[in-house]
């Protein structure tokens, strides 16, 4: 079974807060994807990977940077946080892409006050 | 949602029951995923069922799907308590994108 781990569980900012949540995948798989779950809004994409070195940009982008400094790693950068953020993050992976299935973390829960 | 939508959001039943849950998009696909997610965890991975298929079975699981209406359903036959969750379909925009999520229904099934 693929393992995604996220760090940390759970984090509190203040409003400007820099913020950076981890992603490690230890299964090989090319892509890596960050999405943000919001209540009534399902999970959105932020950004994804195709592998180090390479990022794609989601479909809520704004407010968000990432990095994917090895083939397990990927990281989501909040520089200046702000309450509009505050939800859950989850990290996923896939080996081939989105024909594929997604093995996801078990979610980061950001509370931006 | 740009990319898939469920037309429901929230559903009820008792156990025993059978349900259906449907899921339509706007952009051509390639596969459409069924996840299910349970309180406090990642969404994992029930079903996927490709362009070429019209229709998967896995247990008391069943996911169809029409290319010429873009949509896909996900059946539970004889649902149990334990099938209590959010349910998500996804769709990949047929280019190997990445996947795009629907709002997901929230199932209860009660006992």
């Amino acid at each position: 079974e693929a393992a995604v781990t996220q760090s940390p569980r759970n984090k509190v900012t203040v409003t400007g807060g820099n913020v950076t949540l981890s992603c490690r995948q230890t299964n090989s798989h090319n892509y890596m994807y960050w999405y943000r779950q919001d209540t009534g809004h399902g999970l959105r994409l932020i950004h994804y990977s195709y592998g180090a070195g390479n990022l794609q940009i989601g479909d809520v982008p704004d407010g968000y940077k990432a990095t994917r400094t090895t083939q397990e790693d990927f990281f989501l950068l909040l520089e200046l946080a702000s309450p509009s953020q505050t939800s859950l993050y989850f990290c996923a992976s896939s080996d081939t892409g989105a024909g594929e299935r997604l093995f996801f973390g078990h979610g980061t829960k950001l509370s931006v006050l | 949602s740009q990319w898939g939508e469920e037309n429901l959001q929230a559903l009820s039943i008792q156990e025993g029951e059978d349900v259906t849950m449907n899921c339509s998009y706007k952009t051509y696909t390639t596969v459409v995923h069924w996840y299910r997610q349970d309180s406090g965890r990642g969404p994992a991975l029930i079903i996927l069922i490709r362009s070429n298929e019209r229709e998967k079975r896995s247990g008391r699981l069943r996911a169809t799907l029409d290319t010429s209406s873009q949509s896909s359903s996900l059946s539970i036959t004889a649902a149990q308590c334990e099938d209590t969750a959010v349910y998500f379909c996804a769709t990949d925009g047929g280019n190997n994108n990445a996947p795009r999520f629907g709002a997901g229904t929230k199932l209860t099934v009660k006992p």
